[in-house]
């Protein structure tokens, strides 16, 4: 069965402390890799899409990146609005246009 | 583009109750769907639209539960009657070809 989780559950820095985010996924036919950060009270807000080994994608203090078997989203010098929860979201060859969300991990940036 | 819109923000209702949760998708996108978060499961996908005609509603919980897409620029999702266990927060997303979703607020629903 096809399956995304993320880790660590929760996270919580010191502001300018950088770390990463993983995102990891058993897949027969990855189609696209997405990343998305949700705010109390909001919808998920779409950040990036990676779609194959190796690709990068960067937005202001974050990074994305991609391998076989997981995404890492790395945070570099964050702020404490930085803080929410983050959610990857796979998109499989048999899914059609379905997305599977991994749990997200929350994000504490502390001033 | 105002984005995804839904409504109501907020709803509480009695147990045994019909509920109906709107949604407006952005215009030109051609994929819709409605997901349930809760605290316990995440986000799970109920139901999806393709040009207004739903592809997989696998994942709605039982016959209480229905979706309808008349055209595309509206969606409903239906619960009759409600219960408790369907609280939860109902997002509303759309999506042209394999571009990320773009999600709604979501509509907070407590059942009493």
């Amino acid at each position: 069965e096809d399956q995304v989780t993320q880790s660590p559950e929760a996270l919580r820095l010191q502001e300018g402390e950088s770390s990463s985010l993983n995102c990891s996924y058993t897949v027969s036919g990855l189609r696209g890799l997405f990343w998305y950060r949700q705010d109390p009270g909001k919808g998920p807000e779409f950040l990036f899409t990676l779609y194959s080994a190796g690709e990068e994608k960067e937005k202001e203090r974050l990074k994305a990146t991609l391998t076989k078997k997981e995404s890492f989203l790395h945070i570099t010098a964050p702020k404490p609005e930085d803080s929410a929860t983050y959610l990857c979201a796979v998109q499989f060859d048999n899914y059609g246009q379905n997305f599977v969300f991994g749990p997200g991990t929350r994000l504490s940036v502390l001033p | 583009d105002a984005g995804v819109i839904q409504s109501p923000r907020h709803e509480v209702t009695e147990m045994g109750q019909e509920v109906t949760l709107r949604c407006k998708p952005i215009s030109g996108h051609n994929s819709l769907f409605w997901y349930r978060q809760t605290m316990m499961r995440g986000l799970e996908l109920l139901i999806y639209f393709n040009n207004n005609v739903p592809i997989d509603d696998s994942g709605m919980p039982e016959d209480r539960f229905s979706a309808k897409m008349p055209n595309a620029s509206f969606s409903t999702l239906k619960i009759q009657p409600s219960e408790p266990r369907d609280s939860a927060v109902y997002f509303c997303a759309s999506s042209s070809s394999n571009y990320g979703y773009t999600f709604g607020s979501g509509t907070r629903l407590t059942v009493v």
